[in-house]
Formats: structure tokens, sequence, C-alpha cells
């Protein structure tokens, strides 16, 4: 059974400081999506990780795919108010039937 | 206008009760899925579409059904209404799966 799992689910931090998210999923895959969730609206899409060591960077967010470990991580630099939100991974399975799961999400509140 | 729209934003019905949630597109996709959101679980997929003669079960389709009227709208059925149906749901399309998935805005929908 295909299983993702987030952690932390919640996280409070101070402006300023980093911290990681982790994703870990439990079977093959090569595709690994992080979305990013406000109070009350949709999900929109922060990254695409089609590949084993892929990293991608958005202003202070930076994901990376090991797909080996079957881990990704998504890294907060510097953090600012505006990246309270909640976070998700989502895992496209490449084996068997079609199943792209969601982890349970990471609640990140950013205190000024 | 939104690119993936769905209607009703919010609906509040008794047990037992036909209800169609819609969900409409212009962006040309032919990928279209429906997903629930409940508090802790992250999202899970209910049904999907990746053409108009194509429609799958996800995980969670018992008491659920769709129909994909046109390549630009998918519509999820509870022919009889439960409460534990009660949950956030996301209409969401995507062009391919290496792509990332574009969300409507979700459909609050209580059930007493």
């Amino acid at each position: 059974e295909l299983k993702v799992e987030q952690n932390p689910l919640f996280l409070s931090m101070q402006e300023g400081k980093n911290y990681t998210i982790y994703c870990n999923y439990s079977t093959t895959s090569d595709r690994l999506y992080w979305y990013r969730q406000d109070p009350g609206k949709s999900l929109e899409s922060l990254f695409v990780l089609l590949s084993n060591g892929a990293v991608k960077q958005e202003g202070r967010l930076m994901a990376s795919l090991d797909t080996k470990a079957r881990l990704s991580t998504l890294h907060i630099t510097a953090a600012v108010h505006d990246l309270s939100a909640t976070y998700f991974c989502a895992v496209r399975t490449t084996s068997g039937t079609y199943k792209y799961i969601f982890g349970t999400g990471t609640r990140l509140k950013v205190l000024a | 206008d939104a690119d993936v729209t769905q209607t009703p934003r919010n609906r509040i019905t008794k047990t037992g009760k036909r209800i169609m949630l819609e969900c409409s597109q212009t962006k040309g996709h032919d990928r279209m899925y429906w997903y629930r959101q409940d508090p802790g679980l992250g999202l899970r997929l209910i049904y999907y579409s990746f053409d108009v003669k194509d429609i799958n079960k996800g995980e969670i389709s018992d008491g659920y059904s769709v129909s994909r009227q046109a390549q630009a709208k998918f519509s999820l059925s509870l022919e009889s209404a439960i409460p534990n149906q009660t949950a956030l749901y996301f209409c969401a399309t995507s062009d391919s799966t290496y792509q990332p998935q574009h969300f409507g805005d979700g459909t609050r929908l209580s059930i007493l």
C-alpha cells in the first residue's frame, strides 16, 4: 500500500529561522509534488520533482528528492510570515495502477 | 475568471439527499480529478478521468459516482448523502501525469 507521511504535522517557527519539512513515501515513485494551501483556499503547485537528486528552489523554499531513500524535503530559509500555510507533498506511483497520494500536510505558522 | 470552477462553493443538506457537485475548466486539460479533504487526512482521490470516455475509481469511491459530460466538465454525485461525507471537495485538472494538478476553490459540503 502506498503511504505518504509528512513530518512534522505542525510547525511553529520564528521569522528568520530555517527549518525542513520531510516527506517519506513507501513505494516506487519518480514523481513528487509539493503544494501550498492557505487557510480556506485552494492548493497551489510549488514544485515538481521528477528524478533522483532533483532540486528546485523558489525564493525561500527549496525542495529536493532522493528516490533511493524515498524521501523529499522542503527546506525553508529565513522564514517570513507570508510563508504561513499548509504544505502538502504528493506522490505518483510508477508501479501498478494509477495512484496519486497526498501526505497529511504540514501546517506551518511563522511568528513575527 | 478561474481556470477551474466548482459549484456550489458551499452546500448544507440532509442525510439521504442526492447531491451533485460540478466542475468546469477552461485550461483545455484532458485529465480531471475529484478529491475530498478531511482534517488530518490530507486529500484523498475519489475518481479520476483521463479523457471523456475514461472514468476510474480512486481510493475512496464508495458512495460516489461521476460523470464526464465533456472535456471541460466533470461532475461528482452523492446518490444518498450520509454525514461522514461531510468534507471539503476539490476538483483538479492536469495535462499529463508529469505536470502538477490545478485545483478549483473547493466545495464545502455539510450533511446533517
